[in-house]
């Protein structure tokens, strides 16, 4: 079946502006993740869903990192005024919601800001 | 606040060896641990999830190991082959719950040789 997909793949931004980046998450998947890989690191998380319900935006690193997820599939996270300590991979990942479940990641978007 | 450290950050073998990686936890109150490979450029594989309540978990040439009093567990690849080159990653939940984000370690850069 399909998996966690995302887009933009890559995306390049000049500092200042804003970016949005697309999750698909696996079909009946009622959590979503949203984490930031830095070059040489370990994904480090940014925020969490339960269907539609944000229930964890503690990893958000300023209050211009904004995610969302409307209809409780498909989410976005939004970067407005993109700095350059922005840039890296930013990973999305669902799971079926209930206790002790399997995380599936995404392929990630690769963000660099000039 | 869970902290993950792996060890050792990168390790090169040659092919046909059996190889061990190190993942250690501060806070041993977790409900799973799970262990991901992740390839240059991709984003992750789930390899295994194993339980609080079980000790170890096999999947083909792998097999990981849990000791949660003692805040570890290990990742071991038997009879190495140049396609398990990648950066193996361990995460646990943040919370110690399951439906919550994870906490990762920094990786282990794995080279096979040929």
């Amino acid at each position: 079946g399909a998996g966690v997909s995302q887009s933009p793949r890559y995306k390049v931004a000049k500092r200042g502006q804003d970016v949005a980046l697309r999750c698909d998450p696996i079909s009946g998947h009622v959590s979503l993740f949203w984490y930031q890989q830095a070059l040489g690191q370990g994904p480090e998380f940014l925020t969490y869903f339960q269907n539609e319900a944000q229930l964890d935006k503690s990893g958000l690193p300023s209050d211009r990192f904004f995610a969302e997820r409307p209809e409780g599939s498909v989410s976005t996270l939004k970067i407005q005024r993109t700095q350059q300590e922005d840039s890296a991979v930013y990973l999305c990942a669902s799971s079926l919601g209930r206790l002790q479940e399997t995380q599936y990641f995404g392929p990630g978007t690769r963000l660099l800001v000039l | 606040k869970q902290e993950v450290t792996q060890i050792p950050a990168a390790l090169s073998v040659p092919e046909g060896e059996n190889l061990v990686l190190n993942c250690s936890f501060t806070d041993s109150a977790i409900y799973n641990l799970q262990w991901f490979r992740q390839d240059p450029g991709k984003g992750l594989t789930s390899l295994l999830l194993i339980q609080s309540s079980q000790r170890e978990q096999t999947s083909g040439r792998l097999n990981a190991s849990l000791d949660k009093s003692s805040g570890r567990s290990t990742l071991y690849i038997a009879a190495s082959q140049p396609g398990d080159s990648a950066t193996y990653l361990c995460a646990c939940p943040r919370s110690g719950g399951g439906a919550d984000g994870l906490t990762f370690g920094k990786g282990t850069h794995l080279i096979i040789q040929p």
